[in-house]
């Protein structure tokens, strides 16, 4: 089972400002997700990545951008935060071998 | 068409009485399909993935899978409260992002046990 950690856990936040979810785990794969989630609906991918310095976006387009520098770390971005990015957002890994994922515990973003 | 169906529910079951959870897919070149759990306003944990035709078990849980007719579908016996949950089918289709296999989920099925 993955390590994966995410922060802010939750997050209320003004219209208009910057801000970044943060994500890492510990188990050195290669693939990392980024999944946002409204309340009762389905996941939707945003963003993906399969190693260092390699990121593409999902089926759902999104405001957001993603970065990875660190095959550890990957943190999405939002440079001017609207009342419509307010979701969950998860994230998720994908290990070496296998095709299963494994969720980090999410980020609840709300937006004022 | 959605690639992978799932009955929205709520799926309400008795305590101890077999849930049985129903998923179909659209890629018949699909290869891997997975069941994740999702407890309300938690993330998704995996519980089961089945790679090969038939029945799969771990525990009070059961995965069967049918690719002649494009299905997987769960099997939670003796069912408890705390298995009332939404519950994600998930599938690896053929093709996808470049090289690698693209995983698609359900929408999920809200499951209910009523004690």
């Amino acid at each position: 089972e993955a390590d994966i950690y995410q922060t802010p856990r939750y997050l209320v936040i003004g219209t208009g400002k910057k801000i970044t979810l943060e994500c890492s785990q510990t188990m050195g794969h290669d693939k990392m997700y980024w999944y946002q989630q409204d309340p009762g609906m389905e996941l939707h991918l945003i963003h993906y990545s399969y190693g260092v310095n390699s990121t593409e976006k999902g089926d759902l387009s999104s405001e957001s951008t993603v970065s990875r520098i660190r095959t550890e770390h990957f943190p999405l971005t939002l440079e001017s935060a609207r009342p419509s990015h307010t979701s969950q957002y998860l994230c998720a890994t994908r290990g070496q071998l296998g095709y299963e994922q494994y969720f980090g515990p999410g980020t609840r973003l709300t937006v004022t | 068409q959605k690639e992978v169906e799932q009955n929205s529910g709520p799926l309400s079951v008795p305590e101890g009485a077999i849930a049985s959870l129903n998923c179909t897919y659209s890629d018949r070149g699909s290869q891997s399909f997975f069941w994740y759990r999702q407890y309300s306003g938690k993330s998704p944990e995996l519980i089961m993935f089945i790679y090969s035709n038939g029945d799969k078990e771990d525990g009070r849980f059961t995965a069967q899978l049918n690719k002649a007719s494009q299905y997987v579908s769960l099997l939670i016996r003796d069912s408890q409260p705390s298995d009332s949950a939404t519950y994600l089918c998930a599938v690896i289709s053929r093709g996808g992002y470049s090289s690698a296999s693209k995983i698609i989920f359900g929408s999920g099925t809200r499951l209910s046990i009523r004690p």
